[in-house]
């Protein structure tokens, strides 16, 4: 298998201000992360794919100005929630794929993070 | 793009009961189906995928199948057990994930 670290693991906030979180491939280099956010009960939307050493690519209605990715290396990948209101509240989670390991088509999850803008 | 729909959103078996979850995708050029097992509170966890060049894959008592023609696929879990319950999403892919809305899946002892 192949491990993703993410920190921290929850973070309360007061509106307006900015949240960083980090996501870590810890045992293999992840060209390619992705970023999730998870509401209550829903499912797993995509956010965005995080691309080392090139702009992240959205998904349609997620604002690029808001929640801002940095991949500056091969293990480390991070979101900062610019701004950040009570709609924001989520549950945040990366995953990475190994290309190393078999097909390359896994995804490795992080343990994801609790955000709460108060 | 890529939509996956998934049904049923709960479901309750007895325990050593079989479980059924389906999901269809729309897009035929997606390559990979994996399931997911999520607990409250933590990380997606895979419990079984399949390739679009597999028809059926099995491992102990879960199962998935994958219809590429009616572009659905199923996953089956058989003497559920208590430890079973958690919330089940399946995925489809070619290069990013797409999941559907998740079933509840609740085993009573």
């Amino acid at each position: 298998g192949a491990v993703v670290s993410q920190h921290p693991s929850w973070v309360i906030c007061k509106s307006g201000t900015s949240v960083k979180i980090e996501c870590r491939s810890l045992d293999f280099q992840a060209t390619t992360m992705f970023w999730y956010r998870q509401f209550p009960k829903q499912s797993l939307m995509l956010m965005a794919t995080s691309n080392e050493g090139s702009k992240a690519t959205y998904e349609q209605g997620v604002e690029k100005d808001k929640f801002l990715i940095n991949h500056a290396s091969l293990t480390l990948s991070t979101l900062t929630v610019t701004s950040a209101h009570p709609e924001d509240s989520s549950f945040y989670i990366c995953s990475a794929r190994n290309p190393g390991e078999g097909a390359g088509d896994e995804q490795f999850f992080g343990p994801g993070t609790r955000l709460t803008v108060l | 793009g890529e939509n996956v729909e998934q049904h049923p959103s709960t479901l309750s078996v007895q325990e050593g009961d079989s479980a059924v979850i389906k999901c269809t995708y729309s897009d035929s050029a997606s390559n990979y189906f994996p399931w997911y097992k999520q607990e409250l509170g933590k990380r997606p966890q895979l419990i079984i995928d399949i390739r679009s060049n597999v028809g059926e894959k099995k491992d102990q008592r879960i199962a998935v199948t994958l219809n590429k023609t009616a572009k659905h696929f199923s996953l089956h879990i058989t003497e559920t057990q208590p430890e079973d319950s958690a919330v089940y999403f399946c995925a489809a892919t070619k290069g990013k994930l797409t999941f559907g809305q998740g079933t509840i899946l609740t085993v009573h002892p």
